[in-house]
């Protein structure tokens, strides 16, 4: 049963247009959300988190909001740039919990054309 | 350059073998983490150690297993493959326990092929 979702493989835009990368979860014992970026042939990298005690963080062109009600997270990326290319996985952790691992999503491929 | 390295970068064996994988975290990092990434699948947590002792467990099959050592490097042992162990393999490091509070650095994968 996926916890995190992210139901949409593929999104493309235009530069200089807004991305929006939406994830979904199901565990509302969640409390602690990250957004890991991926290129091919390497590692992912973080990028932004949110802990649920807020609904926006925001980091130069990239903002990730919360919606706890609706158990939704969202990340922003304006303006969008082809370097921005690659996978964007969706994580989710239990910070109460002690000792807590991530959840992920299983990922959405951005497309920035030119 | 995430600080991570994980060696062999490719794998190709046959179905019943065994294959160890390699990591050494980023200096200084006293967790590692190993996830599997499948063609369906997003990434998906096995197994965390912490200063050599095992912390946390996830989808891990008992066909695997998995230490660290003194030194801090950490190997994946993946016994009698199936084809469906045919994966992105990645290892993630950082500084504490509590990782969720602390970036999880990733190396850049070991692609393991059962044939």
């Amino acid at each position: 049963d996926q916890q995190v979702k992210q139901n949409s493989p593929s999104l493309s835009v235009q530069e200089g247009r807004i991305s929006i990368l939406n994830c979904d979860y199901t565990n509302s014992m969640f409390d602690y959300f990250l957004w890991y970026k991926k290129y091919p042939a390497e590692g992912p990298t973080f990028l932004i988190s949110i802990s649920s005690i807020k609904d926006k963080n925001e980091d130069g062109r990239f903002t990730v909001f919360l919606n706890k009600s609706a158990k939704h997270l969202s990340l922003h990326i304006v303006p969008s740039q082809p370097g921005d290319s690659a996978v964007y996985f969706c994580a989710a952790a239990i910070m109460n919990s002690g000792y807590s691992t991530l959840t992920f999503g299983k990922g959405t491929m951005l497309l920035v054309s030119p | 350059d995430s600080g991570v390295t994980q060696t062999p970068k490719h794998l190709i064996t046959a179905t019943g073998q065994r294959v160890t994988l390699r990591c050494s975290p980023r200096s200084g990092d006293l967790s590692v983490y190993w996830y599997q990434q499948s063609l369906d699948q997003g990434l998906q947590f096995l197994i965390q150690y912490y200063n050599g002792e095992e912390r946390a467990k996830g989808n891990i099959l008992e066909r695997f297993s998995a230490q660290q050592f003194p030194d801090l490097h950490s190997e994946l042992n993946l016994s009698s493959l199936e084809l469906g162990d045919s994966a992105l393999y990645f290892c993630a490091s950082s500084g504490s326990a509590r990782e969720a509070y602390n970036e999880q650095f990733f190396g850049p994968g070991t692609r393991l092929t059962v044939l």
